[in-house]
Protein backbone atom coordinates (compact mmCIF):
# COMPACT_ATOMS: atom_id res chain seq x y z
CA UNK A 1 0.00 0.00 0.00
CA UNK A 2 2.12 3.33 -1.03
CA UNK A 3 -0.57 5.62 1.17
CA UNK A 4 0.33 9.15 -0.56
CA UNK A 5 3.21 9.69 -2.95
CA UNK A 6 5.41 12.72 -3.69
CA UNK A 7 7.75 14.18 -6.16
CA UNK A 8 10.28 14.69 -6.63
CA UNK A 9 12.26 14.68 -3.32
CA UNK A 10 14.37 17.16 -4.17
CA UNK A 11 14.04 20.23 -6.51
CA UNK A 12 15.95 23.36 -6.90
CA UNK A 13 14.45 26.47 -9.14
CA UNK A 14 15.48 29.77 -10.08
CA UNK A 15 13.57 32.91 -9.53
CA UNK A 16 10.54 33.39 -12.11
CA UNK A 17 10.36 29.84 -13.13
CA UNK A 18 7.45 27.52 -12.69
CA UNK A 19 6.98 24.27 -11.44
CA UNK A 20 4.23 21.02 -9.96
CA UNK A 21 4.54 19.23 -7.18
CA UNK A 22 2.70 16.15 -7.92
CA UNK A 23 0.69 14.05 -5.20
CA UNK A 24 -0.87 11.20 -5.41
CA UNK A 25 -3.13 8.59 -3.20
CA UNK A 26 -4.22 5.75 -3.06
CA UNK A 27 -6.71 5.50 -0.18
CA UNK A 28 -9.94 6.87 -2.00
CA UNK A 29 -9.78 9.82 0.45
CA UNK A 30 -11.77 12.72 -0.49
CA UNK A 31 -10.15 15.35 1.13
CA UNK A 32 -6.72 16.17 0.29
CA UNK A 33 -4.22 19.07 1.37
CA UNK A 34 -0.52 20.97 1.03
CA UNK A 35 1.46 22.34 3.42
CA UNK A 36 4.34 24.20 3.49
CA UNK A 37 7.05 23.55 6.10
CA UNK A 38 9.41 26.28 7.50
CA UNK A 39 11.40 26.48 10.56
CA UNK A 40 10.08 27.21 13.68
CA UNK A 41 6.48 27.92 11.92
CA UNK A 42 5.19 24.46 12.12
CA UNK A 43 2.95 23.68 9.11
CA UNK A 44 0.68 26.32 7.37
CA UNK A 45 -1.97 24.93 5.26
CA UNK A 46 -1.58 26.64 1.34
CA UNK A 47 -4.76 24.60 -0.57
CA UNK A 48 -6.57 21.99 0.30
CA UNK A 49 -9.44 19.95 -1.46
CA UNK A 50 -12.57 18.16 -0.13
CA UNK A 51 -13.22 16.20 -3.62
CA UNK A 52 -12.43 16.18 -6.93
CA UNK A 53 -13.47 19.30 -8.46
CA UNK A 54 -13.30 21.63 -5.08
CA UNK A 55 -10.50 23.32 -4.20
CA UNK A 56 -9.96 26.22 -1.32
CA UNK A 57 -7.52 28.13 -0.74
CA UNK A 58 -5.46 27.33 3.25
CA UNK A 59 -3.55 29.76 5.34
CA UNK A 60 -0.73 30.82 2.91
CA UNK A 61 -1.97 30.18 -1.02
CA UNK A 62 -0.61 33.34 -2.30
CA UNK A 63 1.93 31.93 -5.42
CA UNK A 64 0.45 28.69 -5.41
CA UNK A 65 -2.66 27.03 -7.83
CA UNK A 66 -3.96 24.08 -7.47
CA UNK A 67 -6.85 21.64 -8.94
CA UNK A 68 -8.75 18.25 -8.63
CA UNK A 69 -8.97 16.43 -11.17
CA UNK A 70 -9.37 13.21 -9.84
CA UNK A 71 -9.83 11.29 -6.10
CA UNK A 72 -6.22 10.39 -6.87
CA UNK A 73 -4.19 13.40 -7.69
CA UNK A 74 -3.72 16.69 -6.33
CA UNK A 75 -0.70 18.79 -8.44
CA UNK A 76 0.76 22.22 -6.45
CA UNK A 77 1.73 24.90 -9.12
CA UNK A 78 4.14 27.09 -8.61
CA UNK A 79 3.65 30.04 -10.36
CA UNK A 80 6.86 31.79 -10.92
CA UNK A 81 8.71 30.74 -8.28
CA UNK A 82 10.44 33.01 -5.19
CA UNK A 83 13.33 32.77 -2.81
CA UNK A 84 10.25 33.02 -0.22
CA UNK A 85 8.62 29.89 -1.60
CA UNK A 86 12.00 27.77 -0.46
CA UNK A 87 10.39 25.21 2.03
CA UNK A 88 9.29 21.67 3.04
CA UNK A 89 6.24 21.05 1.02
CA UNK A 90 4.30 18.27 2.56
CA UNK A 91 0.93 16.88 0.72
CA UNK A 92 -1.32 15.10 3.22
CA UNK A 93 -4.76 13.51 2.55
CA UNK A 94 -7.53 11.77 4.97
CA UNK A 95 -10.78 10.34 5.12
CA UNK A 96 -12.30 13.10 7.38
CA UNK A 97 -10.66 15.92 7.62
CA UNK A 98 -9.81 17.58 11.04
CA UNK A 99 -11.17 14.12 12.59
CA UNK A 100 -9.38 11.25 11.26
CA UNK A 101 -5.92 10.78 10.39
CA UNK A 102 -3.69 12.72 7.85
CA UNK A 103 -1.77 10.82 6.04
CA UNK A 104 1.35 12.80 4.73
CA UNK A 105 3.93 12.06 2.16
CA UNK A 106 7.29 12.08 2.86
CA UNK A 107 7.69 15.96 1.61
CA UNK A 108 9.68 18.06 -1.14
CA UNK A 109 12.62 20.16 -0.39
CA UNK A 110 12.39 23.17 -2.68
CA UNK A 111 15.20 25.67 -3.05
CA UNK A 112 14.42 28.62 -5.03
CA UNK A 113 17.60 30.64 -6.04
CA UNK B 1 -9.39 32.16 17.08
CA UNK B 2 -8.13 28.52 16.64
CA UNK B 3 -4.62 28.00 17.87
CA UNK B 4 -1.91 25.15 18.97
CA UNK B 5 1.28 26.37 21.08
CA UNK B 6 4.41 24.35 21.94
CA UNK B 7 6.09 26.30 24.51
CA UNK B 8 9.42 24.84 23.94
CA UNK B 9 11.24 24.32 20.86
CA UNK B 10 13.72 22.09 21.34
CA UNK B 11 14.21 19.98 24.51
CA UNK B 12 17.17 17.23 25.10
CA UNK B 13 16.72 14.60 27.51
CA UNK B 14 18.54 11.94 28.28
CA UNK B 15 17.93 7.74 26.97
CA UNK B 16 15.88 6.22 29.27
CA UNK B 17 14.25 9.17 31.05
CA UNK B 18 10.91 10.31 31.15
CA UNK B 19 9.71 12.70 28.87
CA UNK B 20 6.83 15.25 28.40
CA UNK B 21 6.19 17.59 25.41
CA UNK B 22 3.86 20.38 26.33
CA UNK B 23 0.98 21.56 23.84
CA UNK B 24 -2.07 24.13 24.66
CA UNK B 25 -4.68 24.60 22.14
CA UNK B 26 -7.50 27.68 21.58
CA UNK B 27 -10.60 26.08 19.97
CA UNK B 28 -14.11 27.00 20.91
CA UNK B 29 -15.81 23.71 21.14
CA UNK B 30 -14.78 19.51 21.71
CA UNK B 31 -11.34 19.56 20.15
CA UNK B 32 -10.07 16.79 17.72
CA UNK B 33 -6.73 16.43 19.05
CA UNK B 34 -3.49 14.91 17.81
CA UNK B 35 0.33 14.31 18.20
CA UNK B 36 2.52 13.54 15.52
CA UNK B 37 6.08 12.95 14.92
CA UNK B 38 8.55 13.54 11.80
CA UNK B 39 12.05 11.75 11.77
CA UNK B 40 14.84 13.50 10.20
CA UNK B 41 13.91 13.39 6.07
CA UNK B 42 10.79 11.95 6.60
CA UNK B 43 6.78 12.66 6.52
CA UNK B 44 4.58 13.23 10.19
CA UNK B 45 3.42 9.92 11.15
CA UNK B 46 0.76 9.95 13.34
CA UNK B 47 1.84 8.91 17.59
CA UNK B 48 -1.91 9.51 18.81
CA UNK B 49 -5.11 11.43 18.69
CA UNK B 50 -7.85 12.19 21.24
CA UNK B 51 -11.16 12.89 19.84
CA UNK B 52 -13.83 12.34 22.96
CA UNK B 53 -14.04 9.75 26.56
CA UNK B 54 -11.02 8.71 28.26
CA UNK B 55 -9.31 11.47 28.89
CA UNK B 56 -5.40 9.59 28.84
CA UNK B 57 -4.89 8.24 25.64
CA UNK B 58 -2.38 5.40 24.60
CA UNK B 59 -0.55 6.00 20.79
CA UNK B 60 2.41 4.27 19.18
CA UNK B 61 5.97 3.40 20.27
CA UNK B 62 5.24 4.31 24.08
CA UNK B 63 3.79 7.24 24.08
CA UNK B 64 0.63 8.75 25.90
CA UNK B 65 -1.00 11.75 25.94
CA UNK B 66 -3.29 13.72 28.43
CA UNK B 67 -6.30 15.92 27.59
CA UNK B 68 -7.25 18.36 30.33
CA UNK B 69 -9.91 20.47 29.05
CA UNK B 70 -9.88 23.33 32.20
CA UNK B 71 -5.73 23.79 31.29
CA UNK B 72 -6.49 23.66 27.54
CA UNK B 73 -4.03 21.41 27.16
CA UNK B 74 -2.38 18.19 25.77
CA UNK B 75 0.70 16.98 26.39
CA UNK B 76 2.83 13.86 25.51
CA UNK B 77 4.34 11.74 27.57
CA UNK B 78 6.89 8.49 27.20
CA UNK B 79 7.93 7.08 30.44
CA UNK B 80 11.81 6.05 28.82
CA UNK B 81 13.04 7.93 26.18
CA UNK B 82 14.77 5.82 23.24
CA UNK B 83 18.01 7.19 21.08
CA UNK B 84 15.09 6.47 18.53
CA UNK B 85 12.65 8.92 19.63
CA UNK B 86 14.83 11.59 18.67
CA UNK B 87 12.59 13.49 16.10
CA UNK B 88 10.38 16.32 15.46
CA UNK B 89 6.92 16.18 17.48
CA UNK B 90 4.31 18.12 16.17
CA UNK B 91 0.67 18.66 17.97
CA UNK B 92 -2.08 19.59 15.88
CA UNK B 93 -5.76 20.65 16.50
CA UNK B 94 -8.44 19.51 14.06
CA UNK B 95 -10.70 22.33 13.07
CA UNK B 96 -14.13 22.10 12.15
CA UNK B 97 -14.04 25.07 9.24
CA UNK B 98 -12.12 23.93 6.40
CA UNK B 99 -11.86 20.66 7.99
CA UNK B 100 -8.18 21.41 8.47
CA UNK B 101 -5.21 20.59 11.15
CA UNK B 102 -3.70 23.42 13.21
CA UNK B 103 -0.48 22.34 13.65
CA UNK B 104 1.75 23.85 16.55
CA UNK B 105 5.38 24.90 15.88
CA UNK B 106 6.47 21.97 16.57
CA UNK B 107 9.62 20.42 19.32
CA UNK B 108 12.56 19.05 18.52
CA UNK B 109 13.92 16.04 20.94
CA UNK B 110 17.04 15.50 20.97
CA UNK B 111 18.20 12.07 22.76
CA UNK B 112 21.76 12.09 24.46
CA UNK B 113 23.33 8.87 25.63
Amino acid sequence: NAGVTQTPKFQVLKTGQSMTLQCAQDMNHEYMSWYRQDPGMGLRLIHYSVGAGITDQGEVPNGYNVSRSTTEDFPLRLLSAAPSQTSVYFCASSYSPGRSEAFFGQGTRLTVV
Amino acid sequence: AQSVTQPDIHITVSEGASLELRCNYSYGATPYLFWYVQSPGQGLQLLLKYFSGDTLVQGIKGFEAEFKRSQSSFNLRKPSVHWSDAAEYFCAVGAVEGGKLIFGQGTELSVKP
